[in-house]
């Protein structure tokens, strides 16, 4: 079953606005990450957070993670039409000794030249 | 290309037919997974090796599936009797081991499966 739930489920924006999604989960964690799906591809790592983090940047990435409400928030800034793809965040949960991923349901965010 | 590969990309099958898929991790990964997506949902855990060993197994994987990695390398997936409901795209990624549970998986591009 999903770990939780992606909010909005599709993101309709212009280039250069920026792009919000959140993603919230069931279970303490021992990290969460960010996935980008090309239509019909494999997925692409984009950054990962640790619980024990709140904020981390990358690039035009910034992702942040409330453990005590179980959410995180990816922000795509000054987005490019590239950047249109379906967005997943996916849990490690805590207490395992590898990285057996749970994913949420994703969203798929349209950027308009 | 160094990435993770897998193979076939695309696989029409008729119910009831046996099918295998073969995925090829990056070289030096000693952790390799299966995933199962299914349209317009996340990747599903299926099943994860350390090296040759299969170490856990999703429910998700009944007993028409077996999946193995012989001498830790490639991974082989094999559904027999295939059933409609098989039909989803297989995932499969590979990780170094040298960093517990925080790491990252590198995905293969999928093999997209439809079972008529």
């Amino acid at each position: 079953s999903q770990q939780g739930e992606e909010d909005p489920q599709a993101l309709s924006i212009q280039e250069g606005e920026n792009a919000t999604m959140n993603c919230s989960y069931k279970t303490s964690i021992n990290n969460l990450q960010w996935y980008r799906q090309n239509s019909g591809r494999g997925l692409v790592h984009l950054i990962l957070i640790r619980s024990n983090e709140r904020e981390k940047h990358s690039g035009r990435l910034r992702v942040t993670l409330d453990t005590s409400k179980k959410s995180s928030s990816l922000l795509i800034t000054a987005s490019r039409a590239a950047d249109t793809a379906s967005y997943f965040c996916a849990t490690a949960s805590r207490g395992t000794s590898y990285g057996k991923l749970t994913f949420g349901q994703g969203t798929i965010l349209t950027v308009h030249p | 290309d160094t990435g993770v590969s897998q193979d076939p990309r695309h696989k029409i099958t008729k119910r009831g037919q046996n099918v295998t898929f073969r995925c090829d991790p990056i070289s030096e990964h000693n952790r390799l997974y299966w995933y199962r997506q299914t349209l317009g949902q996340g990747p599903e855990f299926l099943t994860y090796f350390q090296n040759e060993a299969q170490l856990e197994k999703s429910r998700l994987l009944s007993d028409r599936f077996s999946a193995e990695r012989p001498k830790g390398s490639f991974s082989t997936l094999e559904i027999q009797r295939t059933e409609q409901g098989d039909s989803a795209m297989y995932l499969c990624a590979s990780s170094p081991s040298d960093r517990g549970a925080e790491e990252t998986q590198y995905f293969g591009p999928g093999t997209r499966l439809l079972v008529l």
